[in-house]
């Protein structure tokens, strides 16, 4: 069981240039997140999704689009980075069960130059 | 836009002194997590209190939610250096369960 899993764990980009992160979790979880977290500014909700086929956006959500793949995978992808979006970004799901815990991934780090 | 107020920002103690985190809002949330989180790691859930007035324990963590639902604090007794960390608190709103975190208290506890 690996729990929510995410890709890369480091990225740098140029200005302008665009890629994916990928996250992934096997616990059988309806709700997923994205996040970015920066220095001072606390976790902020990028998109999330409800349930397989549903997104909607978060607190954050320009320069990024999201992608439910299927139940497991949610992807967050930036069209075209800007130094703004230099950040960790944490992936996470929802376990609605028990106490309604959000389990994190490790995190993506990415600097955009 | 709910905001969650975390206080305060940075913290270094001693071990085995006693601290209390405070986490303040002027919404209601229908439920109040507490997280640790690590460098270069995500946050970890320590608990969840749901009801006005709820006191949980875990360990030397005492978590309290206060009765209108809208404010929160964790008192951590006898400071141990593993305590050190980034703490954050977030309220949740809504059937999505959307969060909304607080911007986290950095503990450093001393040896």
């Amino acid at each position: 069981n690996a729990g929510v899993t995410q890709t890369p764990k480091f990225q740098v980009l140029k200005t302008g240039q665009s890629m994916t992160l990928q996250c992934a979790q096997d616990m059988n979880h309806n709700s997923m997140y994205w996040y970015r977290q920066d220095p001072g500014m606390g976790l902020r909700l990028i998109y999330y999704s409800a349930s397989e086929g549903t997104t909607d956006k978060g607190e954050v959500p320009n320069g990024y689009n999201v992608s439910r793949l299927n139940k497991r995978e949610f992807s967050l992808r930036l069209e075209s980075a800007a130094p703004s979006q230099t950040s960790v970004y944490f992936c996470a799901s929802r376990d609605k069960s028990s106490t309604d815990t959000q389990y994190f991934g490790p995190g993506t780090r990415l600097t955009v130059l | 836009t709910q905001l969650l107020e975390q206080s305060p920002q940075f913290l270094s103690i001693q071990e085995g002194e006693n601290l209390t985190v405070y986490c303040n809002s002027s919404s209601v949330f229908s439920s109040l997590q507490w997280y640790r989180q690590e460098p270069g790691e995500g946050p970890v859930l320590l608990v969840t209190v749901v009801t006005g007035g709820e006191v949980k324990k875990l360990k030397r963590l005492t978590f309290q939610f206060g009765d209108a639902r809208k404010d929160s604090s964790l008192h951590i007794t006898a400071a141990q250096p593993g305590d050190t960390g980034l703490y954050l608190c977030a309220g949740a709103t809504g059937s999505n369960y959307k969060l909304t975190f607080g911007k986290g208290t950095l503990l450093t506890v001393n040896p």
